[in-house]
This record gives structure tokens, sequence and C-alpha cells, in this order.
């Protein structure tokens, strides 16, 4: 899998977006970027993913350069329960073993 | 995610004890997983299964072992616990029907050894 670089930690100010970035420069055709968070020592969650085309869900937009070798989650309204460590990922389909690096923490403030 | 749940969501143990980690989901996804998680490090993969009759070693599957008793229900035993067995205890399933085959997970299981 291509491996994947993100800041190690960032700020928002709440009710604002957040930006999060991910460079995966050496992502392949075939691979998917994936956007999982995890709060405080609970699940990870699963937030969106996309190949190629930017996607967009009831928790954040994902919008991928057209070269492919970077992308950005945006969540749009960051509240205080947002806070989380989130986790850029590039696997090809049906790579059953997800690897998270170190991913970025994100801190939403008041 | 409501849909995966584990027991118990902690337990503290002793050395040489046999425990079990349960997982059921309602998901109707026929792939399951188990993965460990260290202190401040990325998640392990310990068995995964891709249906009740397909069970496979992942990276750290040494001291583990695994049972698919249904499809919904996926369970991990530690047969003889040792205190590096100490960890956040994480399972997720899967939808081989999805092309991308997204992962979802439980809420974990802290489990520490003494």
């Amino acid at each position: 899998d291509a491996k994947t670089t993100q800041p190690t930690s960032m700020d928002c100010a709440e009710g604002r977006a957040a930006n999060l970035p991910c460079n995966h420069s050496t992502i392949s055709g075939n691979e998917y970027v994936y956007w999982y968070r995890q709060i405080h020592s609970q699940g990870p969650q699963y937030i969106i993913h996309g190949l190629k085309n930017n996607e967009t869900n009831e928790m954040a937009s994902l919008i991928i350069t057209e070269d492919r070798k970077s992308s950005t989650l945006i969540l749009p309204h960051a509240t205080l329960r947002d806070t989380a460590v989130y986790y850029c990922i590039v696997r090809v389909p049906y790579d059953y073993k997800l690897s998270f690096g170190a991913g970025t923490t994100v801190t939403v403030r008041a | 995610d409501a849909d995966v749940t584990q027991t118990p969501r902690n337990r503290i143990t002793k050395t040489g004890k046999r425990i079990m980690l349960e997982c059921s989901q309602t998901k109707g996804h026929d792939r399951m997983y188990w993965y460990r998680q260290d202190p401040g490090l990325g998640l392990q993969l310990i068995y995964y299964s891709f249906d009740v009759k397909d069970i496979n070693k992942g990276e750290i599957s040494d001291g583990y072992s695994v049972s698919r008793q249904a499809q919904a229900k996926f369970s991990l035993s530690l047969e003889s616990a040792i205190p590096n067995q100490t960890a956040l205890y994480f399972c997720a399933t899967s939808d081989s029907g999805e092309y991308t085959d997204t992962q979802y997970f439980g809420p974990g299981t802290r489990l520490t050894v003494l």
C-alpha cells in the first residue's frame, strides 16, 4: 500500500470548517483513499473513502487532487465531539488489513 | 458503531488465565476481524474470517485463537493470558459484496493482564 503523510496535529475552532490534508504521492491507480477517526480509546470510525472523484456524505467531504497525489478531508462545521485522531489510509480493494499510521490529532476548541 | 458489539468492554485478569472476548454484529456482513491496539500505536491484525468456514491468521496470532460460531459472531480467546497482551482489542466487520470492502469497528475491549 502507498505510504501517507499527515500533519501531526492541528487545531480548529468550533463551528468552522476543518481541512485535514494528506499526502499520498506514491498512490497506485487502483488504490482508494480512506479516512477513519478514533476518538480517545474508542473504536475507529469510518468516515469516507474515494478513488478519484470528490465524495461527500453526512460526516465529511473528501477532495482528491487530479493527480491523486494528495487529498483533503473537510469537516464542514467542526464540533467539540470531532476532537479525535484522524487517519488517512491508502489501500487496494479487498486489502483485508487496515494499516493506520500516526494520523493527525485534531483538537476542536470552543 | 452500534451494529458491532463487543463484550466485555473492560476486563482485568491474571497471568495464565483463559480469556474470551466476544464480538457480535447485526450488519449482515460476512467478514470479521480481530485487531489489537497498544497505547500510542496502530492496529495489528490478529485473525480474520471471510466466512464461517474460512479463518486466517493475521500478523500477531501467537497466543490467540478464534472461533466463528455463526456469521454474526466471532470470538477471540487468549489461552493463557500474559501481561504483554494488555491492550485494546477491536472487532471489525466488512461486506465482501462491497467492492472496496470497508471495515466497521466495534467499541473495543480494554484488557488488562496482571
